[in-house]
């Protein structure tokens, strides 16, 4: 069953702005991770931030993460024409088992 | 990073056959496959977990003897949609993880376009 709840559903900016998306989770988890998705294709890893972590970088991306709000966000900063695509992020559950459960995707439209 | 290869790409079958969906981890060794299922412009849901050697975990709801699944080798597994039908058509995508369970990131196929006519 999904667990991540994404915000917004959808996103249209122009080329050089930020994109910020958020995600909700309701539990404890290992860690969560941002995914891309082009459409029609797979998924590609983005960034993975552990549950004891509360920020981390990568490029143009930050990631942020508040465990007590069962909470997280995606910034894109500086965003290019070749950032359109569906970002999902996905949370690793505290079990004995390996499972990602993946949240509805923010769909991101980047402007030329 | 490393490499998931899925094949096909895209399949159409008739309604009644089976078609066969191939993932391969082609730089590891995956200790663990996944299969997800993926409806336009919506998630992924997991339909099940499988490790090399051992028999797959279905998520509830998703039909085992639909949806067969072997991990044959700890590079290759395989997902084979049987008696197909209109309602099977979807984007199946595949993943693989290759250390342990904690902290590691998933790498996925380019996914898989069934339609079922």
């Amino acid at each position: 069953s999904q667990q991540g709840e994404e915000d917004p559903q959808a996103l249209s900016i122009q080329e050089g702005e930020n994109a910020t998306m958020n995600c909700s989770y309701k539990t404890s988890i290992n860690n969560l991770q941002w995914y891309r998705q082009n459409s029609g294709r797979g998924l590609v890893h983005l960034i993975l931030i552990r549950s004891n972590e509360r920020e981390k970088h990568s490029g143009r991306l930050r990631v942020t993460l508040d465990t007590s709000k069962k909470s997280s966000s995606l910034l894109i900063t500086a965003s290019r024409a070749a950032d359109t695509a569906s970002y999902f992020c996905a949370t690793d559950l505290r079990s004995n088992d390996y499972k990602l459960s993946f949240g509805a995707g923010t769909t991101v439209t980047v402007r030329a | 990073g490393a490499v998931v290869s899925q094949h096909p790409s895209w399949v159409i079958c008739k309604s009644g056959t089976s078609v066969k969906i191939e993932c391969r981890s082609l730089d590891f060794q995956a200790t663990t496959m996944f299969w997800y299922r993926q409806f336009p412009k919506q998630s992924l849901m997991l339909m099940a977990t499988s490790n090399e050697g051992s028999k797959a975990t279905y998520e509830q709801g998703v039909e085992k003897d639909k949806f067969l699944i072997n991990h044959a080798s700890l590079t290759l597994s395989t997902l084979t949609v049987t008696s197909a039908h209109p309602e099977d058509s979807s984007f199946y995508i595949c993943s693989a993880i290759a250390g342990r369970w904690a902290n590691t990131e998933a790498f996925f196929g380019q996914g898989t376009r069934l339609t079922v006519v």
